[in-house]
């Protein structure tokens, strides 16, 4: 256990349906982060966000949508998503600034299948 | 762009082996360097980071990592492999700048550990 929960681990869902990924960092970090890991390919940083404001959008297309609602809690809404968007999402967060680690802890993902 | 290269995309080794698994990276500027591993069915966790000061790191479970700035490499090893390292690893790189705290990671090397 990380102290990054995610949820639901797996999910499986059509490309005409909408659905959200939560994170939960009990760690009382300041910075949280959404990543893409596909086969094959290295792990891609999606957004990034520093005391609840959104800092880093890295071209990932508008039908994923973050949202930060307080600095613990982390969405990623989904809708209309492609085949190409299966794979395991991660979530990550970090203590950023004065006395921070910087090292980012990772959440356990969630395994995404659109069909 | 910086980009971060682990040229060993799959490494097979017999217990007690000596590991070394290179990581080069592109940007010029200061950096902070991770090694992450996945093992299988979890999620990512530190092995080791380097920050500043000596170049050579220790990590858990008798991992270390030395960091060559003129080369660009910060290459992981450790002298004795055991089946339980079986796992994939990720180099990553943090750019020390304002463009945010944005790791990148190479590609990820699987180690498979033969008994």
């Amino acid at each position: 256990e990380t102290g990054v929960t995610q949820t639901p681990r797996h999910l499986v869902m059509g490309m005409t349906n909408k659905k959200s990924l939560k994170c939960e960092q009990h760690l009382g970090h300041n910075a949280m982060y959404w990543y893409k890991q596909s086969a094959k390919k290295p792990l891609e940083l999606m957004f990034v966000y520093n005391f609840k404001e959104q800092t880093e959008n890295n071209s990932v297309p508008s039908r994923f949508s973050p949202e930060c609602p307080n600095s613990s809690h982390l969405f990623l809404h989904l809708h209309t998503l492609q085949p190409e968007d299966s794979a395991l999402y991660l979530c990550a967060s970090s203590q950023e600034g004065g006395g921070g680690s910087y090292e980012q802890y990772f959440g356990p993902g969630t395994r995404l299948t659109v069909t | 762009a910086q980009s971060v290269s682990q040229h060993n995309h799959h490494v097979i080794l017999s217990e007690a082996a000596s590991l070394e698994l290179g990581c080069n990276y592109s940007y010029g500027g200061t950096v902070n360097l991770f090694w992450y591993v996945q093992y299988p069915g979890q999620h990512l966790q530190l092995l080791l980071k380097y920050f500043s000061g000596d170049p050579l790191v220790k990590g858990i479970k008798g991992f270390e990592a030395e960091f060559i700035k003129s080369k660009f490499s910060f290459n992981l090893r450790k002298p004795s492999v055991q089946w339980s390292d079986t796992a994939e690893y990720f180099c990553a790189v943090r750019r020390y700048n304002n463009a945010g705290n944005m790791l990148t990671f190479g590609g990820g090397t699987r180690l498979m550990v033969k008994p």
